[in-house]
């Protein structure tokens, strides 16, 4: 089966900088990526995706980037503002068929004023 | 156009009560997924329906656990007999017919006394 891992549970950051959040996947035939954002008490919040035969996807402040050959995501946000604090998932979809999402453990981000 | 809705949001039941959980799919979304997170943990998947039918319910515990999505109404997750071991946050996502993206409601916390 699929596993997902963080590399880090917590990174602290100052407002203006930039934040990169990696993730580690274990399964070669996944075929889409998910980053998602957890607010305290809420449910996670769809950020930005990729699919298997992309490297890299930007979207607003944010990109992902996907290295198929070490199994390796990450998510990098620009600027990083105070309400970018929160818990970020990856999810990983581990084929064709499949509708399951595998979700790593999270990466807390803290923006420090 | 509301987002995935669940309730209740906070539920406290107390051990050998039974737990009713409820989601409503985002209009024109006829998949729903349950996921289950522990604290400090990511989600785990549970089980995925669409309409009147379990897809896959390859996470979800053989004993106690058991979830339907009807025809009319929201899907249910139903745990008879709960345990502490079952509280946590409960999940819900739905989709679109074919698409990856799955969306996200606000949860239900329960609370096993």
């Amino acid at each position: 089966g699929e596993s997902v891992g963080l590399h880090l549970p917590t990174l602290s950051v100052q407002e203006g900088d930039n934040s990169i959040i990696n993730c580690a996947y274990s399964n070669s035939a996944s075929d889409y990526f998910i980053w998602y954002k957890q607010e305290s008490g809420k449910g996670p919040q769809f950020i930005i995706d990729i699919r298997s035969n992309m490297d890299k996807r930007q979207g607003q402040r944010v990109t992902v980037l996907l290295n198929k050959t070490v199994k390796h995501l990450s998510l990098q946000i620009a600027a990083t503002q105070p309400g970018d604090s929160a818990v970020y998932f990856c999810a990983v979809y581990s084929g064709a068929g499949s509708y399951q999402l595998t979700f790593g453990k999270g990466t807390k981000l803290s923006v420090i004023p | 156009n509301a987002g995935v809705m669940q309730n209740p949001r906070h539920l406290v039941r107390r051990r050998g009560q039974e737990a009713r959980l409820r989601c409503s799919p985002m209009k024109g979304h006829s998949h729903v997924y349950w996921y289950r997170q522990l604290p400090e943990e990511g989600l785990k998947f549970m089980v995925y329906l669409q309409k009147e039918n379990i897809i896959d319910e390859s996470g979800m515990p053989k004993e106690r656990f058991s979830a339907e999505f009807p025809k009319e109404g929201p899907s249910i997750l139903r745990i008879q007999q709960v345990v502490r071991g079952d509280s946590a946050a409960y999940f819900c996502a739905s989709s679109q017919n074919g698409a990856y993206e799955q969306f996200f409601g606000p949860g239900t916390r329960l609370t096993v006394l």
